[in-house]
């Protein structure tokens, strides 16, 4: 079946720094792809709608110079967290549709902590 | 705006008990209602619904749909400590794939 791989599954980084995350398709190509994030004891609310080779769309409140995305080919989107601090500790997850199937498809989850 | 409530919040049974959970939901150009339940990590899918009145079944889960209504619940039978997470409804609306999530319930099941 359809997989979806995130990398890295956990991070921790200092203040200040930046955090990339990958998100990629593994056996089909994705157009879309979506980011998540859920902090503790809370649902997943969508940040931002990533599309291959344009600008994403993010979501009211999302602040797009700090979290920027690339969908820079069919496979792969990531999300950087620029300048962290510790209130950007969260759970971060995509997801990716693939062509023909009625769900979307979720990676692992990336569970980042900054301190 | 589009939004997905899910009742109760959290939820505490015993072994073999049944539990039902609830998700009832407002969004313009509704396309299907998903059900995930989450342990530790990412979400594990369980079922996809787009019509009223269906029942999917899967061993001790079943779920239905209520169009009319907007709402669909979650039934859990037998209930086992394994059941034990956080069961998210979320709501796709049409010409789009991404999804609108509840609150999520946070179920225990203690043996």
């Amino acid at each position: 079946g359809a997989v979806v791989s995130q990398h890295p599954s956990w991070v921790i980084c200092k203040s200040g720094t930046s955090v990339k995350i990958e998100c990629r398709s593994l056996d089909f190509q994705a157009t879309t792809m979506f980011w998540y994030r859920q902090f503790p004891k809370q649902s997943l609310m969508l940040m931002a709608t990533s599309n291959e080779g344009s600008k994403a769309t993010y979501e009211q409140g999302v602040e797009k110079d700090k979290f920027l995305i690339n969908h820079a080919s069919l496979t792969l989107s990531t999300l950087t967290v620029t300048s962290a601090h510790p209130e950007d500790s969260s759970f971060y997850i995509c997801s990716a549709p693939r062509q023909g199937d009625t769900e979307a498809f979720f990676g692992q989850g990336t569970r980042l902590t900054v301190v | 705006e589009d939004k997905v409530v899910q009742s109760p919040l959290s939820l505490v049974v015993h072994e073999g008990d049944t539990v039902t959970l609830n998700c009832s939901y407002e969004v313009t150009n509704f396309r299907s209602l998903l059900w995930y339940k989450q342990e530790k990590k990412a979400p594990t899918f369980l079922f996809m619904l787009t019509s009223s009145g269906i029942e999917k079944k899967s061993g001790r889960l079943s779920s239905i749909l209520d169009k009319k209504e907007l709402f669909s619940i979650l039934n859990i039978t037998a209930t086992q400590t394994g059941d034990s997470a956080i069961y998210l409804c979320a709501v796709q609306p049409s010409g789009t794939y991404k999804y609108i999530f509840g609150t999520g319930t946070r179920l225990k099941v203690l043996a």
